[in-house]
């Protein structure tokens, strides 16, 4: 049973440039969550995609849009990239709003230069 | 908004010894999680604590859930090398999102 695939594991951008980083969630979940995870911190919030549809969003700013498909896999998507922006990026999967949790990718690590 | 906060931040210790990370939270939550991260890797889910008092055990890790004081506590018994790593606690913010904890990072000694 495949878990949550993301791509690339790893990619480097320059300040400015635009990424997409994807993820496809584990067998028999419908919602795709992501989270953004700088050096020494612990991961935060970007949003989450339910039905196709953006469901909730954390403190980012529009530079971050994602997209969900009918086969619930999901992309996010960086504008203009900043330094900042570097970080772990994780990608969690789970089903509906259940109690048992997420599940998560094994990350893209961005770097922006 | 809700806040979690862990302590300690940072922890060395022996081999054999006992130990208890604590994780607060600001606003009633009820769910909460416990993470493990190694370094560069991605999150390996613990635990899912689900109501007051609950306690999960596997292994040498104990994760209790106290929702009246809002604390969590992660307690580490007879600690071995492999256990070192970064734990984080997280607890459900609203509707579908966790607010993770600041992480704290375990080295155990041999």
């Amino acid at each position: 049973d495949a878990g949550v695939t993301q791509s690339p594991t790893h990619l480097i951008k320059t300040r400015g440039q635009q990424v997409t980083l994807r993820c496809s969630p584990k067998s028999g979940h419908d919602t795709v969550s992501w989270y953004q995870q700088a050096l020494g911190q612990g991961p935060q919030f970007i949003f989450q995609y339910y039905e196709e549809e953006e469901r909730q969003r954390g403190n980012f700013p529009d530079r971050f849009s994602g997209h969900q498909f009918p086969n619930y896999s999901s992309e996010l998507n960086v504008n203009a990239l900043l330094l900042g922006d570097s970080a772990l990026y994780l990608c969690a999967s789970s089903q509906g709003q259940g109690p048992i949790g997420y599940t998560f990718g094994s990350g893209t690590r961005l770097t922006v230069v | 908004e809700l806040k979690v906060e862990q302590n300690p931040l940072f922890l060395s210790m022996q081999e054999g010894k006992n130990y208890t990370i604590y994780c607060n939270y600001s606003t009633t939550s009820d769910r909460l999680y416990w993470y493990r991260q190694d370094p560069g890797k991605s999150l390996e889910s613990l635990f899912v604590l689900l109501s007051n008092g609950a306690v999960k055990q596997e292994g040498r890790l104990m994760a209790s859930l106290d929702t009246k004081a809002r604390l969590s506590t992660l307690h580490i018994t007879a600690a071995v090398h492999d256990l070192s790593a970064t734990y984080f606690c997280a607890v459900v913010g609203g509707t579908y999102k966790y607010i993770f904890g600041t992480g704290t990072r375990l080295k155990v000694l041999a």
